[in-house]
């Protein structure tokens, strides 16, 4: 079985500051990881994915996050914040293998501040 | 990576009727997921369509109130039945891509 947790349901930072959304899971097989975020009346786009080869995954928009087997985590940052970053952001896994499901995070709803 | 197109993208429907919601992809797919996003809420899995074989339904959800067809490898289409105004949600399509899982941009059903 998989699950993700993610702490914090919404986060504030002011612009220009770090992003730091914490995605923790659990999973019986080897791991896919994902970020998406969903803007406001929006579907879901892929931000990054982490599938077994680096740890340190580069998404779009200058996110990018790492993944910590040692500590289940997968958490996503970005540098400087924008105020176009402002959304809901989702952790999801699945499992290696491909085809398979994906468990989605309750979302972090970001908010940045001028 | 696959590129979904969902319709309609909105609609607001009376209670005991159904909504058909398409998701078109412009590449063959094995799998596609449906997925629905009540109001504040995170993504709870619907069920999975392989081609050519009937949909596998998670638990709590039944094949008679959302009725899934996938006719061939780049088409699917979800039936929300008699509709209540709890399944007032926005309801996504989604599919395996080269680089990820992609999305459908939504449909948001308001049952009224």
């Amino acid at each position: 079985a998989q699950s993700v947790t993610q702490l914090g349901s919404h986060v504030s930072v002011s612009e220009g500051a770090l992003v730091l959304l914490r995605c923790n899971y659990s999973s019986s097989v080897p791991p896919y990881l994902f970020w998406y975020v969903q803007y406001p009346n929006q579907g879901l786009q892929l931000l990054l994915k982490y599938t077994s080869a680096a740890t340190l995954v580069k998404g779009i928009n200058g996110f990018e996050a790492e993944f910590k087997k040692s500590e289940t985590s997968f958490h996503l940052t970005k540098p400087s914040a924008h105020m176009s970053d402002a959304a809901e952001y989702f952790c999801a896994v699945g499992a290696q293998g491909g085809s398979e499901k994906l468990v989605f995070g309750k979302g972090t709803k970001l908010t940045v501040n001028p | 990576s696959a590129v979904i197109s969902q319709k309609p993208s909105r609609d607001i429907c009376q209670r005991g009727t159904s909504l058909t919601i398409q998701c078109q992809v412009d590449s063959q797919v094995t799998m596609m997921f449906w997925y629905r996003q009540q109001p504040g809420q995170s993504l709870t899995l619907i069920a999975t369509a392989n081609q050519g074989s009937e949909a596998t339904y998670e638990s709590g959800f039944v094949i008679d109130k959302f009725p899934i067809s996938r006719p061939n490898l780049t088409f699917s289409t979800l039936t929300v039945s008699n509709m209540s105004p709890e399944d007032s949600s926005i309801y996504l399509c989604s599919a395996e891509g080269n680089y990820g899982y992609t999305f459908g941009s939504g449909t948001r059903l308001t049952v009224v």
